[in-house]
C-alpha cells in the first residue's frame, strides 16, 4: 500500500565505496525526483525525471548518477562516497513536472546516508 | 534575494495560540506554491496548495501577496501535534522549485 517506498532507510559505509537507493512509486506518477537534506534539515532537489527522462539536473557532482528503468522507478547511485554525503536522501513522485496548481509531491520515507 | 526565505523559527507557542509565518519569494513569475508540514525524521506532507490569493482548510490559512512576493501560513487555536518543521515551496525556473528552509514550531501545552 505504500504509495513511495525507498531503500535502504538506513545506509552506513565506508568513504570511497558505491552504493544505491532504490525508489518505487505505485500511485502512477510521471514525474520522480530525489532530494538531499542535510543536516541543516534544508532540503535540495537533486534530479528529476520525466516519464524516464532526466528533466532537471541541478549542481551535484557526478559521483552521483540517477537511473530510471521505468516511470515507477527511479534509483541513485553514488560512487566514492564522501564524508559530506552524509544526510537523508527523499525520493518524491507528482503526477507531473512542474509546480502548477494540485501537483503536489508524495515523498518516500527517506533513507539516511551516513558515511563514516 | 535567495530562491524562498522562511522566518527562521524556533516559534514556541502556547496551545490554542494563534501564529502566523512568512514566506518570501524571488521569482515573480510564480503561479503556485505549497506548504509542507515535516515531523523530525519524518517525510515532507503537503499541507495545502496555494494559487490565486489564497486557500483556508479549518485551522489553517495560507494567503498570497503577489505584490510583496510572500505567502504566508496562518495557524488558529495551535494544537500540540501541530508542532513541525513547515517548508514553503516555490517556482524557480521552468520547471524547477525550491523548497524553502523551513520553519520550526514547537507548541507548548
Amino acid at each position: 500500500d505504500t504509495a513511495v517506498s525507498q531503500t535502504p532507510k538506513y545506509l552506513v559505509t565506508q568513504m570511497g565505496n558505491d552504493k544505491s537507493i532504490k525508489c518505487e512509486q505505485n500511485l502512477g506518477h510521471d514525474t520522480m525526483y530525489w532530494y538531499k537534506q542535510d543536516s541543516k534539515k534544508f532540503l535540495k532537489i537533486m534530479f528529476s525525471y520525466n516519464n524516464k527522462e532526466l528533466i532537471i539536473n541541478e549542481t551535484v557532482p557526478n559521483r552521483f548518477s540517477p537511473k530510471s528503468p521505468d516511470k515507477a522507478h527511479l534509483n541513485l547511485h553514488i560512487n566514492s562516497l564522501e564524508l559530506g554525503d552524509s544526510a537523508v536522501y527523499f525520493c518524491a513522485s507528482s503526477q507531473r513536472a512542474g509546480l502548477a496548481g494540485g501537483n503536489e509531491q508524495f515523498f518516500g520515507p527517506g533513507t539516511r546516508l551516513t558515511v563514516l | 534575494r535567495k530562491e524562498v526565505e522562511q522566518d527562521p523559527g524556533p516559534f514556541n507557542v502556547p496551545e490554542g495560540a494563534t501564529v502566523a509565518f512568512n514566506c518570501t519569494y524571488s521569482n515573480s513569475a510564480s503561479q503556485s506554491f505549497f506548504w509542507y508540514r515535516q515531523d523530525c525524521r519524518k517525510e515532507p506532507k503537503l499541507l495545502m496548495s496555494v494559487y490565486s490569493s489564497g486557500n483556508e482548510d479549518g485551522r489553517f490559512t495560507a494567503q498570497l501577496n503577489r505584490a510583496s512576493q510572500y505567502i504566508s501560513l496562518l495557524i488558529r487555536d495551535s494544537k500540540l501535534s501541530d508542532s513541525a518543521t513547515y517548508l514553503c515551496v516555490a517556482p524557480y525556473y521552468g520547471q524547477n522549485f525550491v523548497f524553502g528552509p523551513g520553519t520550526r514550531l514547537s507548541v507548548l501545552p
